[in-house]
């Protein structure tokens, strides 16, 4: 079974533009997460999705969207970047809504840097 | 929100014991364990449930208070392999909110 991938892997952004980041579940999972993780931070919660339904959101600015699609697929997108924003952004996907007796799994990650 | 892990860091030879505590302000429903090797992703080591048992496997095993509203992860006869930052994830009894703490480094050295 394919883990989750993660696309791109590494991008490299001006500050005030946008950009799109990418992930794909395991297949038949239908929760993905996103995370923001910075030095010192550790995992840093973003948004949670759930049969393309947000389930919860993390404490970050209107600048950070995602959505799910119908075939669990997510994306997320953060508008006006700042320098701040530079972090690598995990993914995990799980068979049900994060917590509970379901394991996460984590993608490799989308290393964003901001200039 | 985010639950608070002791220590930060700890350095250990090989052999030597090790314990992570992870604590949370709420009431706990579900308290998750991963370790994330440097410049890898996040692996799930195992979950602990309100009411549940104490988990392990091989010489890591963690405990799970509910009183307290704390978990503490145990690892035993250390080894090289065991090196990687510790994180704990924590879902409250009201549910609909999970977290990770900030996590704690664990370094083995020979």
């Amino acid at each position: 079974k394919a883990g989750v991938t993660q696309t791109p892997r590494y991008l490299i952004k001006t500050r005030g533009q946008q950009v799109t980041l990418s992930c794909s579940p395991i297949s038949g999972h239908r929760s993905v997460s996103w995370y923001q993780q910075t030095p010192g931070q550790g995992l840093q919660f973003l948004f949670e999705y759930f049969s393309e339904t947000q389930r919860n959101k993390g404490n970050f600015p209107g600048r950070f969207s995602g959505r799910q699609f119908s075939n669990s697929r997510s994306e997320m997108n953060v508008s006006t970047l700042e320098l701040g924003d530079s972090a690598l952004y995990l993914c995990a996907s799980s068979l049900a809504p994060a917590g509970g007796s379901y394991e996460q799994y984590f993608g490799p990650g989308t290393r964003l840097t901001v200039t | 929100q985010q639950p608070v892990q002791s220590p930060q860091a700890v350095i250990l030879r090989e052999g030597e014991d090790a314990v992570i505590n992870c604590s949370s302000s709420k009431a706990l429903y579900s308290v998750h364990w991963y370790r994330q090797k440097h410049g890898e992703a996040p692996v799930f080591l195992m979950i602990l449930l309100k009411g549940g048992e104490q988990k392990g496997h091989e010489k890591i095993s963690a405990s799970f208070n509910e009183k307290k509203q704390q978990s503490s992860l145990y690892l035993t006869a250390s080894q090289l392999s065991y090196s990687g930052t510790y994180f704990c994830g924590t879902e409250w009894n009201t549910g609909n909110q999970f977290y990770f703490g900030t996590g704690t480094s664990l370094t083995v050295i020979p």
